[in-house]
């Protein structure tokens, strides 16, 4: 098993350019989520999803937008990028919701 | 109010001691679950345990367990015989099962850098 992937590992953009990470597993887990990790600030979710067609929003929506089509995949767009997105991303996965989420490798985006 | 909070920005401990790391949390639901991750300078996120609000004991995880005091709303974390390989940022998370939607928010706290010293 791959576990969870993400891509790409490092991105610039523009202010006002759009771009989608990618998010998969293979682990047949229900339960995904995209967080941001920002110095001092720990994680902040974003979106997630209980499972394909179901997405809610997190702390931090504003900016992005998911969709759950298939059970492996959970991109996160950004609409139009801001320096403010200039974050580490992070995406998760898990069974049920009260076991370990397994976290992708993260996606360093700089805004520009 | 934070909901996690992790009042050590960052701690120091001999190798072979034991630390302990603290963590409390602010919830009025009776269903909630905390967990605790590790986070290597390499960057990935590594699970380390988790309990669940109506565990009746302490959970453990090898060198790892947990301190759960439900009346105090404290779960700290507490690492035995520490390695080298220990040092790393430790993050504390709560699940709220009536945080809205579908009850699958996970909170983090702001985390705490731990060193091992030799």
């Amino acid at each position: 098993n791959a576990g969870v992937t993400q891509t790409p590992k490092f991105q610039v953009l523009k202010t006002g350019q759009s771009m989608t990470l990618q998010c998969a597993q293979d682990m047949n887990h229900e339960y995904m989520s995209w967080y941001r990790q920002d110095p001092g600030m720990g994680l902040r979710l974003i979106h997630y999803s209980v499972g394909a067609g179901i997405t809610d929003q997190g702390e931090v929506p504003n900016g992005y937008n998911v969709s759950r089509s298939t059970t492996e995949d959970f991109p996160l767009r950004l609409l139009s990028a801001a320096p403010s997105q200039t974050s580490v991303y992070f995406c998760a996965s898990s069974y049920h919701r009260d076991n370990e989420q397994f976290f992708g490798p993260g996606t360093r985006l700089t805004v520009l | 109010a934070q909901k996690i909070t992790q009042t050590q920005p960052g701690m120091f401990v001999q190798e072979k001691e034991a630390v302990t790391l603290d963590c409390t949390y602010d919830t009025s639901d009776p269903s909630y679950g905390l967990f605790w991750y590790k986070q290597p300078s390499s960057g990935e996120m590594i699970f380390l345990i988790y309990q669940g609000s109506y565990d009746q004991q302490n959970a453990t995880e090898g060198r790892y367990s947990l301190n759960f005091q439900k009346a105090r709303k404290s779960a700290n974390l507490v690492i035995s015989a520490s390695q080298l390989g220990d040092s790393a940022m430790y993050f504390c998370a709560m699940r709220e099962a009536n945080s809205g939607g579908s009850n699958y928010k996970l909170t983090f706290g702001k985390g705490t850098l731990l060193t091992v010293n030799p």
